[in-house]
């Protein structure tokens, strides 16, 4: 079955520091991929998607994120994170065979240190 | 207004009530969704709407029941719920296509409490 895994539930980061944040799935082919931001009391917003090309792919708010099919991974990262940047960040996966059903990972909350 | 737009913003209700949660979308989209988001969990897709048509239903319990009158609007019928059904209900919109997958946009979410 299809799979998406964040490994992270918590990560701290001071501010300025960089930060990665991982994402794997399972799925036998090239998945549509992306990442949510949902701040306390927000809805998700998108940050960045990939569908194929290029596959370091920049997002809004300094976000960007590389697909590596080889590890089936799409880790986001940020050079140097900001205290507004505190939230909770979810990986989500799309599969050719629906245009509706994302698999979603169980999100890591980020906590920035000043 | 713009986006999407949840009413109420927070819910409180007994395990005998019956209540509807709401959803408009002012994004010109054809598909619509609800969601589940319990804490420390993946988020989990209720229904989705596509041109008005239900096109997915993942298993829901009975007590919920969905409504979508036209494609700006949908809505979430609840009646004797479950402590455990206490969670974020987000809905989300998006303009599908038959070969592009397009991103969802979301709504800040209903907080439900059930007593």
């Amino acid at each position: 079955a299809q799979s998406v895994t964040q490994p992270d539930i918590h990560i701290t980061v001071s501010e300025g520091a960089s930060l990665e944040l991982r994402c794997n799935y399972s799925y036998g082919a090239t998945p549509y991929l992306f990442w949510y931001v949902q701040s306390p009391g927000q809805g998700l917003q998108l940050l960045l998607k990939y569908f194929s090309g290029d596959t370091l792919v920049q997002g809004i708010k300094g976000f960007e994120a590389e697909f590596k099919r080889s590890q089936s991974s799409f880790n986001l990262r940020k050079p140097s994170v900001h205290w507004s940047d505190a939230a909770e960040y979810f990986c989500a996966v799309g599969f050719m065979d629906s245009n509706y059903q994302l698999i979603w990972g169980a999100g890591t909350k980020l906590i920035i240190k000043p | 207004e713009t986006g999407v737009t949840q009413t109420p913003r927070h819910l409180v209700m007994g395990m005998t009530n019956k209540k509807s949660l709401k959803c408009e979308q002012h994004l010109g989209h054809n598909a619509m969704y609800w969601y589940k988001q319990s804490a420390k969990k993946p988020l989990e897709l209720m229904f989705v709407y596509s041109l008005e048509e239900r096109v997915e239903n993942n298993s829901v319990p009975s007590r919920f029941s969905p409504e979508c009158p036209n494609s700006s609007h949908l809505f979430l019928h609840l009646h004797t719920l479950q402590p455990e059904d206490s969670a974020l209900y987000l809905c989300a919109s998006s303009q599908t296509s038959g070969t592009t997958y397009n991103e969802q946009f979301f709504g800040p979410g209903t907080r439900l409490t059930v007593l």
